[in-house]
């Protein structure tokens, strides 16, 4: 069974700062990774999509990378901006449950002026 | 408007009683999912149906009945509520296609509390 974990659980920094959130996961045969954030009445929203076969994806300040073989993905923002606060989320969809995520626990961000 | 919506947004209800949460979607997707969140378990999949004759247990379906009335529409039904069924209850929709580039649409979320 798939397992999804992420560190730190919660994670306070100044704005401007450069920062990691980690993801691990225990079953390696996956068909992507997926990095969501999580707004407070409003949702998740996609922010990153990784395929199996890729190394990493990069979408304005956020860059997503994927260690398939030691079970690893960070999500990695730059320059930090308040508006950045929310909740990442992690998701992984294994090779032997097409089309269903299992989600890791999220990292709460807050990033104060 | 929003691509997949939840009603209702907010419910409080009692112990024992029966309850329907309801999600529609407007983007043609095949695909839809009913999710819940409890703070620092993440999401968990309780249900899922890949077209209107294809209905899955997920992970949590215990406790939990679904209908998909059509494309578009996917209920959830808690038969006798109980206190631990509060949480924070999600929709989502995804298009069949790739695996590899499969990924889900979600709506803004009900909030159940069973008292």
């Amino acid at each position: 069974k798939q397992e999804v974990t992420q560190i730190p659980a919660a994670l306070s920094v100044p704005e401007g700062e450069n920062l990691v959130l980690n993801c691990s996961f225990t079953d390696s045969a996956i068909y992507n990774l997926q990095w969501f954030r999580q707004d407070p009445g409003k949702g998740l929203t996609s922010l990153l999509l990784i395929q199996s076969s890729q190394r990493e994806q990069t979408s304005g300040r956020l860059n997503a990378s994927l260690d398939k073989s030691s079970g690893r993905s960070t999500l990695y923002i730059a320059a930090s901006q308040p508006g950045d606060s929310a909740t990442y989320l992690c998701a992984v969809m294994s090779g032997t449950s097409y089309g269903k995520l299992t989600f890791g626990q999220g990292t709460i961000l807050t990033v104060h002026p | 408007d929003a691509d997949v919506t939840q009603t209702p947004r907010n419910r409080i209800t009692k112990t024992g009683k029966r309850i329907m949460l309801e999600c529609s979607q407007t983007k043609g997707h095949d695909r839809m999912y009913w999710y819940r969140q409890d703070p620092g378990l993440g999401l968990r999949l309780i249900y899922y149906s890949f077209d209107v004759k294809d209905i899955n247990k997920g992970e949590i379906s215990d406790g939990y009945s679904v209908s998909r009335q059509a494309q578009a529409k996917f209920s959830l039904s808690l038969e006798s509520a109980i206190p631990n069924q509060t949480a924070l209850y999600f929709c989502a929709t995804s298009p069949k296609g790739l695996a590899e580039v499969d990924t889900q649409y979600f709506g803004p979320g009900t909030r159940l509390t069973v008292l």
